[in-house]
């Protein structure tokens, strides 16, 4: 399948400071990447769709001023978290839709490993 | 609204035993749906997918999936657990290809030696 990276894996950082996530789509293209947030032991929650060359559509909750996704090209989605607080620690998945071979078929999406952020 | 539900959280089996992991979804028509694995530590990896056509989904690692449309359900199976596929699993669908995938919560297997 697709293969979808992010960079950096871990990252631990102090209260108050920005940390910036990239995903990027190594062999296709991605129109669209998604961004989540995964507690322990709990389910993917989307926090953002990311479209290239448009703004982000941010799920309901979801501070966009904190958490700024930028899509600059079409195999790189970023995230930041800014004055990132103990409360942000979490693991951040992305995820690229790979278009489909056919129209009349689905886009399939592929994730990335994670990040795992901890704020101190 | 439309919901992904797994409904055991944790399961054990013993390494060489077969193994089903349920899912069941709530939509008027067929979603698209989709088995994902998470290892400890990592991001998910597509296992199969279904969207139409032969009900019975093979797909990698000695995974398959059958879709019951009678059922709304669209369970994971293997014939013989290995060690190594300890891990979470996560079904998901999807309504239409512009739509967002929607997770269920996920089942946690455990394998025996």
């Amino acid at each position: 399948g697709a293969v979808v990276s992010q960079h950096p894996s871990r990252v631990i950082c102090k209260s108050g400071t920005s940390v910036k996530i990239e995903c990027r789509s190594l062999d296709f293209q991605a129109t669209t990447m998604f961004w989540y947030r995964q507690f322990p032991k709990k389910s993917l929650m989307l926090m953002a769709t990311s479209n290239e060359g448009s703004k982000a559509t941010y799920e309901q909750g979801v501070e966009k001023d904190k958490f700024l996704i930028n899509h600059a090209s079409l195999t790189l989605s970023t995230l930041t978290v800014t004055s990132a607080h103990p409360e942000d620690s979490s693991f951040y998945i992305c995820s690229a839709r790979e278009p489909a071979p056919h129209s009349t078929l689905p886009d399939t999406q592929y994730f990335g490993p994670g990040t795992r952020l901890t704020v101190l | 609204a439309q919901s992904v539900t797994q409904p055991d959280i944790h399961i054990t089996v013993s390494e060489g035993a077969s193994l089903e992991l349920r899912c069941n979804y709530s939509y008027g028509a067929t979603p698209y749906l989709f088995w994902y694995v998470q290892s400890p530590g990592q991001g998910l990896q597509l296992l199969l997918k279904y969207f139409s056509g032969d009900t019975l989904v093979q797909g990698i690692k000695g995974f398959e999936a059958e879709f019951k449309r009678s059922q709304s359900s669209f369970n994971l199976r293997k014939p013989s657990v290995h060690w190594s596929d300890a891990a979470e699993y996560f079904c998901a669908v999807l309504k239409t290809s512009y739509d967002k995938v929607i997770f269920g919560p996920g089942t946690s297997l455990s394998v025996i030696p």
